[in-house]
């Protein structure tokens, strides 16, 4: 079975430009969450969403928003993009409608702003 | 809030023999669910174990157990006959409350395997 998938798998751009991320859970998964990966700051929580809606939020700035279809599928945005921003990003999917059970997460988005 | 150390930010091991990577937490939650992932040097995350707060048995996939200890709030990755791919940077991770994807790591331990 597919796992998540994310595209794009890199991309550069750069600064006060916008970026738009997509990722197609596993199928049958309802649960979408984002993190952005540095070598700085680690592995941090941007959001999640359920059946279309965000459930929790991470402190990001406004700069950073996503949203959720109803197939599941999200997409994340980045816009007017800084330096800062160059990160991985991750997505992951679980199947719950609660906290248990596994969470798997995609191969990630390399974004590089020069 | 929710907290995960790992206070091993490096770990060397000989081929075939077994390595423990330590993984401490702290939450307020009754229930809550701890993760190991493994991310080679391409980026992806690969999972490898789930706890759950109330299972009674230690989680166990393959090669990888998780050794759970709840009075003393720790979740340890012990890694079995370590081969060459097993080098990596291994994280532990927590998820609880009325969360569903959103989970706290730890720093991560770069693991490497010697021949």
């Amino acid at each position: 079975k597919a796992g998540v998938t994310q595209t794009p798998r890199y991309l550069i751009k750069t600064r006060g430009q916008q970026v738009t991320l997509s990722c197609s859970p596993i199928s049958g998964h309802r649960s979408v969450s984002w993190y952005q990966q540095t070598p700085g700051q680690g592995l941090q929580f941007l959001f999640e969403y359920f059946s279309e809606t965000q459930r929790n939020k991470g402190n990001f700035p406004g700069r950073f928003s996503g949203r959720q279809f109803s197939n599941s599928r999200s997409e994340m945005n980045v816009s007017t993009l800084e330096l800062g921003d160059s990160a991985l990003y991750l997505c992951a999917s679980t199947k719950t409608g609660g906290n248990t059970g596994e969470l798997f997460f995609g191969e990630g988005s390399r974004l590089t702003v020069l | 809030a929710q907290k995960i150390t790992q206070t091993q930010p490096g770990m060397f091991v000989q081929e075939k023999e077994a390595v423990t990577l330590d993984c401490t937490y702290d939450t307020s939650d009754p229930s809550y669910g701890l993760f190991w992932y493994k991310q080679p040097s391409s980026g992806e995350m690969i999972f490898l174990i789930y706890q759950g707060s109330y299972d009674q048995q230690n989680a166990t996939e393959g090669r990888y157990s998780l050794n759970f200890q709840k009075a003393r709030k720790s979740a340890n990755l012990v890694i079995s006959a370590s081969q060459l791919g097993d080098s990596a940077m291994y994280f532990c991770a927590m998820r609880g409350g009325t969360s569903y994807g959103k989970l706290t790591f730890g720093q991560g331990t770069i693991l490497t395997v010697h021949p």
